[in-house]
């Protein structure tokens, strides 16, 4: 599968909009981006997922570059509740299981 | 909203004994996962299931681990004989199918090898 890079963590201060970057340039043309998110002591929550044109849904939009080697999860409004390990991961025409391949994610802590 | 749900929500065991962690997926779900994350590593895919069979395993799926939907609701992960490294949250998680169909988690069970 193609790897994602992300930042180790990041710091957002509440009620602003936070840009969580992720690079994987060696994307493949059937490549989906998925954005998964970890709240402390929880399970893995699905956020949001794209091919090629941006996406919005109530949690979160996904911004993909038009290239598709880089795209940004968005958070319009940051609040303490988003403090959370997120994750980029690809998911590709080889996962015909659809297993998911976790990395480190990016954590994000969020200021009052 | 239905969610996937996980008993226990810690399980104590000591080294060697066996040990069934329990799901409960998401009813009208038809692949189900199991993923672990030792404590400050990543999350880990162990086993996928579909159609009363296991579709894909990772490497840590070895011949200690089984899976078994029992009922038709029941969705579980059977450790023989546990080691220390086992100790982990294992985390449970549901879908329609599809590589783009979310996958839905449980809260998970923290698993503790004594």
């Amino acid at each position: 599968d193609a790897k994602t890079t992300q930042p180790n963590s990041m710091e957002s201060n509440e009620e602003e909009p936070v840009h969580l970057p992720c690079n994987h340039s060696t994307i493949s043309g059937t490549d989906y981006i998925h954005w998964y998110r970890q709240l402390p002591s929880q399970g893995p929550e699905y956020v949001i997922h794209g091919l090629t044109s941006n996406v919005n849904n109530r949690m979160a939009s996904l911004a993909i570059a038009e290239d598709r080697k880089s795209s940004t999860l968005i958070l319009h409004r940051a609040t303490l509740r988003d403090a959370a390990v997120y994750y980029c991961i690809l998911r590709g025409h080889n996962n015909a299981g659809n297993m998911l391949t976790f990395g480190g994610g990016t954590r994000l802590m969020v200021k009052p | 909203e239905p969610e996937v749900t996980q008993t226990p929500s810690h399980q104590v065991t000591q080294m060697g004994q066996e040990v069934i962690l329990r799901c409960v997926p998401i009813s009208n779900h038809l692949y189900f996962y199991w993923y672990r994350q030792i404590l400050g590593q990543k999350v880990e895919f162990l086993v996928s299931f579909y159609n009363n069979e296991i579709s894909e395993k990772s490497e840590i799926f070895d011949d200690q681990f089984s899976v078994e939907r029992p009922d038709g609701s029941n969705f579980t992960l059977k450790i023989r004989s546990t080691k220390l490294e086992d100790s982990a949250m294992y985390f449970c998680a549901s879908n329609t199918g599809g590589r783009n169909q979310p996958q839905h988690f449980g809260d998970g069970t923290r698993l503790s090898i004594l």
